[in-house]
């Protein structure tokens, strides 16, 4: 498999628990943006967005929280599963289109069975 | 059926070869980009068409050229390469280059520069 960077941030939480990923942005003007997974060996899989007039998104199992007042972002796992080990990137999409998006340096999930 | 899909998924060479690494998507997007993902993970965008044009062009040594022969392939060319071109390239997707939609990811090519 990958070898994965010794700067790579990891979460390790229990089967069955909750799991909360942060994310700090960098464009206060960022009016869009992204989580993604990516497991070994894949490419990022798209799991929920927002749009910067929101600042909660749901979806099955999966949370996003957006607080542009300090530029955090953060993704919650309900009822995290081995199959959601994973390295996971939030996104941020400036304004004026042509979709330049910057991601963030990836949070590793390891689920402990 | 995979949506986008790059070939090929390893790619062993040495250090000066000209390679080529090809994207096709068939989800009927209009644009498409290159990423490069780095050792630490660290993803950064190299190049976006739109409908066959050029509208991102990072900071990526002439050495890389992209060609869009039509908006369901790019392909990324590489000439005279070194040992700092070794990453995982990611082609991906997406419907519109002024609106935000989320990206869709080929699996990535693996270069490795000898």
């Amino acid at each position: 498999g990958e070898s994965v960077g010794l700067h790579l941030p990891t979460l390790s939480v229990q089967e069955g628990d909750n799991s909360i990923i942060n994310c700090a942005y960098s464009n206060s003007a960022s009016d869009y943006f992204i989580w993604y997974k990516q497991e070994s060996g894949k490419g990022p899989q798209f799991i929920i967005d927002i749009r910067s007039n929101m600042d909660k998104r749901q979806g099955q199992r999966v949370t996003v929280l957006l607080n542009k007042t300090v530029k955090h972002l953060s993704l919650q796992i309900a009822a995290t599963q081995p199959g959601d080990s994973a390295v996971y990137f939030c996104a941020e999409n400036p304004p004026g289109g042509y979709q330049k998006v910057t991601f963030g340096t990836g949070t590793k999930l390891q689920v402990i069975p | 059926d995979t949506a986008v899909s790059q070939t090929p998924k390893y790619l062993v060479t040495q250090m000066g070869n000209d390679k080529s690494i090809k994207c096709e998507q068939n989800l009927g997007h209009d644009t498409m980009y290159w990423y490069k993902q780095d050792s630490k993970k660290f993803l950064k965008i190299m190049f976006s068409y739109n409908n066959k044009e050029l509208i991102i062009n990072e900071t990526v040594p002439n050495r890389f050229s992209p060609k869009s022969p039509d908006k369901a392939h790019l392909n990324l060319h590489i000439n005279s390469l070194e040992l700092g071109d070794s990453a995982v390239y990611f082609c991906a997707s997406s419907q519109g280059s002024n609106s935000n939609q989320p990206q869709h990811f080929g699996d990535g090519t693996r270069l490795s520069i000898l």
